[in-house]
């Protein structure tokens, strides 16, 4: 079946530090995958996605890379901010099924 | 930018109460879509809905839960009597299609809280 798996939060930062979040999937075919994050107090938005091997999504000078050989798709940003932190949330859809993974809390501390 | 619109964003209720929990999908999109999240959890699938049926449900949908499409634009979930259990932030979602590349969007979610 479909599922996703993602590094346990929580993860604290300093400003300008390098993050990297993990996120691992199992699925049969040819997934799409999400990233999405949740601020505080608000619901699930779309951070960037990838639908084929190789592809890169980015977004807001976040980076993932869909990489088929080693069923990952890591979420990075080079230099985080306070107002990075978030809940992000790795997600797959395939088949007509959305699967999320467990999040992870991102703290970035000025 | 279009977005997916819920109300209410709060709401408390009593056990055993009926509640209806509203969502006004991107007016152009097919899907339409139910997840909760119970606070500190992940993201759990709930329904989804094209063609003013069903197409998928998840074993939380069980027969206390119930979804519809009342007119062309609202897309409502009735959780007709409510537990401690259900207390959780219901995300509304909707897209255009079920390509698996299609994105789907995600409302802000509304907080019920069962007491």
């Amino acid at each position: 079946g479909n599922s996703v798996t993602q590094m346990e939060g929580p993860v604290t930062l300093s400003e300008e530090a390098f993050l990297t979040i993990n996120c691992t999937y199992t699925a049969t075919g040819y997934p799409s995958l999400f990233w999405y994050v949740q601020y505080p107090g608000e619901g699930l938005q779309l951070l960037l996605k990838a639908t084929k091997a190789d592809d890169k999504g980015s977004n807001k000078g976040f980076e993932a890379t869909y990489r088929k050989e080693t069923t990952s798709f890591h979420l990075e940003k080079g230099s985080v901010q306070v107002s990075d932190s978030a809940v992000y949330f790795c997600a797959l859809s395939n088949n007509n099924d959305m699967r999320f993974g467990a999040g992870t809390r991102l703290t970035v501390k000025p | 930018e279009p977005e997916v619109t819920q109300t209410p964003s709060h709401q408390v209720t009593q056990m055993g109460q009926e509640v209806i929990l509203r969502c006004v999908p991107i007016s152009n999109h097919l899907y339409f879509y139910w997840y909760r999240q119970i606070l500190g959890q992940k993201v759990e699938f709930l329904v989804s809905f094209y063609n003013n049926e069903i197409s998928e449900k998840s074993e939380i949908f069980d027969d206390q839960f119930s979804v519809e499409r009342p007119d062309g634009s609202n897309f409502t979930l009735k959780i007709r009597s409510t537990k401690l259990e259900d207390s959780a932030m219901y995300f509304c979602a909707s897209s255009y299609s079920f390509y698996s590349g299609n994105t789907i969007y995600f409302g802000e979610g509304s907080w019920l809280t069962v007491v």
